[in-house]
């Protein structure tokens, strides 16, 4: 079974600053697919960015970028210019090859202070 | 306008009493999950279908049932063989991993269920 370990609960950055989430995982798949979700106060779950472990490049959506490193396991999220709106929960997710099952870390919470 | 609708958004329910979550989407996507989120916790998976009359269970499965009748709508029962069903329940839905590779999964906004 796989697991997902974001090992920092809660965070704290300043408006405008940058900020990385850490997430590791694991599995002994070759193939998988990885996701980082927010989930603001609303409780709303939304999509901010996804990665295929067969891809090598980082992928990037605007503000939002993730350092994936397949042989460490690692899949963290870096957060540029953070706008208050960033403040929510912050989950990251695994994904099997056979695409039927999600699994979730701990999450964590960040706080983007003005 | 698609998207996924889960109601009511807060449920109470006496103890013993069993209870069923609505949850439905016209993205017409193939697949459909349960989860449930306990408060400062991530996502656990309760159950999953990825089709018509089939569906299979999750991590946490027990006390829990589904049916899916209808490729739009996926409602869970929580019986009171659930030992602490307290908790916010999120419907999730994907389009299915033989049309997309990523197969994505899109959430509704989810019930608060208390057990008085």
């Amino acid at each position: 079974a796989q697991t997902v370990t974001q090992s920092q609960p809660e965070m704290s950055v300043q408006e405008a600053e940058t900020v990385t989430l850490s997430c590791t995982y694991d599995t002994s798949e070759n193939n998988y697919y990885l996701f980082w979700y927010k989930q603001p106060p609303s409780r709303q779950m939304i999509l901010v960015i996804r990665q295929e472990a067969y891809k090598q490049q980082n992928a990037t959506e605007n503000r939002f970028s993730v350092n994936f490193q397949k042989a460490a396991k690692s899949f963290s999220l870096k957060i540029s210019d953070s706008q208050l709106g960033d403040t929510a929960m912050y989950f990251c997710a695994f994904m099997n090859n056979a695409g039927n099952m999600l699994t979730f870390g701990g999450g964590t919470r960040l706080m983007v202070k003005p | 306008d698609g998207g996924i609708t889960q109601s009511p958004k807060y449920l109470f329910r006496k103890e013993g009493q069993n209870v069923t979550l609505s949850c439905e989407q016209n993205l017409n996507h193939d697949a459909m999950y349960w989860y449930r989120q306990d408060p400062g916790q991530g996502l656990r998976l309760i159950y999953y279908s990825q089709i018509v009359n089939d569906f299979q269970k999750g991590d946490i499965a027990e006390g829990y049932s589904v049916s899916r009748e209808k490729k739009e709508s996926f409602p869970l029962t929580v019986t009171s063989a659930q030992k602490n069903p307290t908790a916010f329940y999120l419907c999730a839905s994907s389009i299915g991993r033989r049309l997309h590779k990523y197969n994505e999964q899109f959430f509704g906004p989810g019930t608060r269920l208390t057990v008085l």
